[in-house]
């Protein structure tokens, strides 16, 4: 499998544009999570679906913030409208089962917004 | 879930053990001790977990004290492409749902020559 695949990998937008992430999970996984990584807040969890159903978005920041789940192979997590203080690497991870806490993870998106 | 402590930073040399030390003495009977590592750049990657017992796979062994209020990540023979920083998470599995990760600030292992 070619594991976790995210999209793009590096992202510059201007303040105020709508930013799309996208995210690809290992087939048949049914859990996906999103993450934020910066230097002053490390790793944090932004929401996570399970079966395609949003669990827990109590990491999401804001209402500029949104994420879907349309199917079990295709995740999205979107920003309109972008800030700076948006700048993050962006991080998909899959987990096989229920009940395992294994989580496996893309390669991240950088984002810039400048 | 049970809060983990983590030296700051490591250093170790290369074809040496690493020992990597974690405490979590608040961790209830249910929780499993669970380590990730990230290397620059790349997404965090899964090493071991374990509740009770003595773990290893082909990447490390997990040693957990009897009363399980700390453990230690070995890696026995660390390379430069260890160099990364290794996350400790306690965590109980949620019945019938996956359930999410808390990452704390890790320790930031170098691996040198």
């Amino acid at each position: 499998d070619a594991g976790v695949i995210q999209s793009p990998r590096h992202e510059v937008t201007e303040m105020g544009q709508e930013v799309t992430l996208r995210c690809k999970p290992i087939s048949g996984h049914n859990s996906l999570f999103w993450y934020r990584q910066t230097m002053m807040r490390g790793l944090e969890l932004l929401i996570y679906f399970n079966n395609n159903v949003p669990i827990d978005d109590s990491g999401m920041p804001e209402d500029r913030f949104s994420a879907k789940m349309p199917n079990a192979s295709f995740s999205t997590l979107k920003i309109q409208p972008s800030e700076p203080r948006d700048s993050a690497v962006y991080f998909c991870a899959s987990s096989p089962r229920q009940g395992a806490d294994i989580q496996y993870f893309g390669a991240g998106t950088r984002l810039s917004v400048l | 879930d049970a809060k983990t402590t983590q030296p700051t930073s490591m250093d170790c040399a290369e074809g040496r053990a690493a020992n990597l030390p974690c405490n979590h003495s608040t961790i209830s009977g249910n929780e499993y001790v669970y380590w990730y590592r990230q290397i620059h750049s790349q997404g965090p990657q899964y090493i071991i977990h374990g509740l009770k017992n003595n773990e290893t796979n082909e990447m490390a062994s997990l040693i957990i004290t009897e009363d399980r209020k700390s453990s230690t990540l070995i890696l026995p023979h660390a390379t430069l492409r260890d160099t990364a920083v290794y996350y400790c998470i306690v965590r109980a599995p949620t019945a019938g749902t996956a359930s999410k990760l808390t990452f704390g600030t890790g320790t930031r292992l170098q691996v040198t020559l």
